[in-house]
């Protein structure tokens, strides 16, 4: 079975500054979705960014990067430039069409 | 602790149909949540439910509607089933206490429309 890990139940950034949320996951496929989910307390799910396997480049969305490193199964999130927007859970996720697999979260705090 | 589980698994409907989902969410959660993936249009929530009472809902139409029982099992309802209901239904469970807890997702519903 496909399991995502993210080690870090809590973060926190000062406001300006950058940030990186730690995400693994194993699988023994080789085509497959990556995504990290912004959640407020609201429940809302927003993508944040989403990253195919069988791409090389890391996939960018203005201030939000993400670090694919596919033959450590690893896929960390880099918020540069934090605001006090950016607080909320995120969640890393993989889907491979067939299974769809949660972190269990991080929750980022935004200090101003 | 048992993890958040759901039935059926697979579904396979036509169009105009209604179909109900169940979701057990972990023993001594209060808050179950709903949520739709499709390929196109990625996750998306659909309400959340507290203590038997909706608490958070998404910008889905009324032919999806859920409800919570005592026991904090949650059943979704979609009626007039439309090809593009299609789709995997989450459901994800966790303490409800604050709105930053973690949630623990389940496996999933994957139902299909013909």
């Amino acid at each position: 079975a496909q399991t995502v890990t993210q080690s870090q139940p809590e973060m926190s950034v000062q406001e300006a500054e950058t940030v990186t949320l730690s995400c693994t996951y194993d699988t023994s496929e080789s085509d497959y979705y990556l995504f990290w989910y912004k959640q407020p307390p609201s429940r809302q799910m927003i993508l944040v960014i989403r990253q195919e396997a069988y791409k090389q480049q890391n996939a960018t969305e203005n201030r939000f990067s993400v670090n694919f490193q596919k033959a450590a199964k690893s896929f960390s999130l880099k918020i540069s430039d934090s605001q006090l927007g950016d607080a909320a859970m995120y969640f890393c996720a993989y889907d491979n069409n067939n299974d769809m697999r949660f972190g269990a979260g991080t929750r980022l705090t935004v200090k101003p | 602790k048992a993890g958040v589980t759901q039935t059926p698994r697979y579904l396979i409907k036509t169009r105009g149909q209604q179909v109900t989902l169940s979701c057990s969410p972990i023993s001594g959660h209060r808050s179950v949540s709903w949520y739709q993936q499709t390929p196109g249009q990625g996750l998306q929530f659909l309400f959340e439910y507290f203590s038997e009472t909706q608490r958070n809902k998404g910008n889905f139409p009324g032919r999806f509607s859920g409800r919570q029982f005592s026991n904090s099992r949650s059943e979704m309802n979609v009626s007039t089933l439309e090809l593009g209901d299609s789709a995997l239904y989450l459901c994800a469970s966790s303490s409800g206490t604050s709105g930053w807890e973690t949630q623990y997702f389940g496996p999933g519903t994957r139902l299909l429309v013909l």
